[in-house]
């Protein structure tokens, strides 16, 4: 299965500010995928990033809030805008992974806390 | 709303009882996953479940997928306490867009 590096671990943030999650997978996929998960909840998937064209976000999640870049097939980064309270979460990145298996990796997880 | 419900939300075992969390989807799925999320970690993927009917082991963890691929249980027997945390069912369907939607997962402690 892939591998996935996700930084930062946690942060804790001001509330006004932004702050940019990356990932990096150590083999070329076509999507990345981001969640978000509330404290105590399930994942909720935020958007998919595709290589070369406009990440697609899911209802409730529009783009000037959670700007998505995917320069290349293995890198992906997701910036929480303009943050308030409510926006601590614990945000993740996930792959599809292709072999017999199936399935998704994650990576670890972004701990934001925003006061 | 959820279009993936997860029961029980909670349940707390004496080491050694069995467990079983229970998964029913709104629409059919064409495959539906499951995953074990440990207490401050990530999600990882246990097993995926394709065909109707489908009953795949892992040693003492026992997937289900229903004959109507709208439901699917997660069994396991003689719980230790390597087994806390929260598992999650995550299902794939037409209805879904094809896209992975997790229900509300199960949060399973273990008392020794």
């Amino acid at each position: 299965s892939a591998v996935i590096s996700q930084k930062p671990s946690r942060d804790i943030c001001q509330r006004g500010t932004s702050l940019t999650i990356q990932c990096q997978v150590d083999s070329q996929v076509t999507m990345m995928f981001w969640y978000r998960q509330q404290p105590g909840q399930s994942l909720t998937l935020i958007a998919t990033a595709n290589q070369g064209s406009e990440a697609t976000y899911e209802s409730g999640f529009v783009i000037d809030k959670f700007p998505i870049s995917r320069p290349n097939l293995t890198f992906s980064t997701l910036t929480v805008s303009n943050m308030s309270p409510e926006d601590s979460s614990i945000y993740l990145c996930s792959v599809e992974d292709y072999g017999e298996k199936g399935g998704y990796t994650f990576g670890s997880g972004t701990r934001l806390t925003v006061v | 709303g959820q279009q993936v419900m997860q029961i029980p939300q909670y349940q707390h075992v004496q080491e050694g009882e069995d467990f079983t969390t229970y998964c029913n989807s709104s629409t059919t799925l064409s495959n539906i996953q499951w995953y074990k999320q440990r207490p401050g970690g990530h999600p990882v993927f246990l097993i995926q479940l394709v065909k109707s009917g489908e009953v795949k082991k892992q040693k003492r963890l026992t997937f289900q997928f229903g004959e109507a691929k709208k439901n699917s249980s997660l069994h396991i027997t003689a719980t230790q306490t390597t087994d806390v945390g929260t598992y999650f069912c995550a299902g794939i369907g037409w209805e879904y867009g094809n896209k992975l939607v997790f229900g509300a997962g199960t949060i399973l402690r273990v008392k020794s």
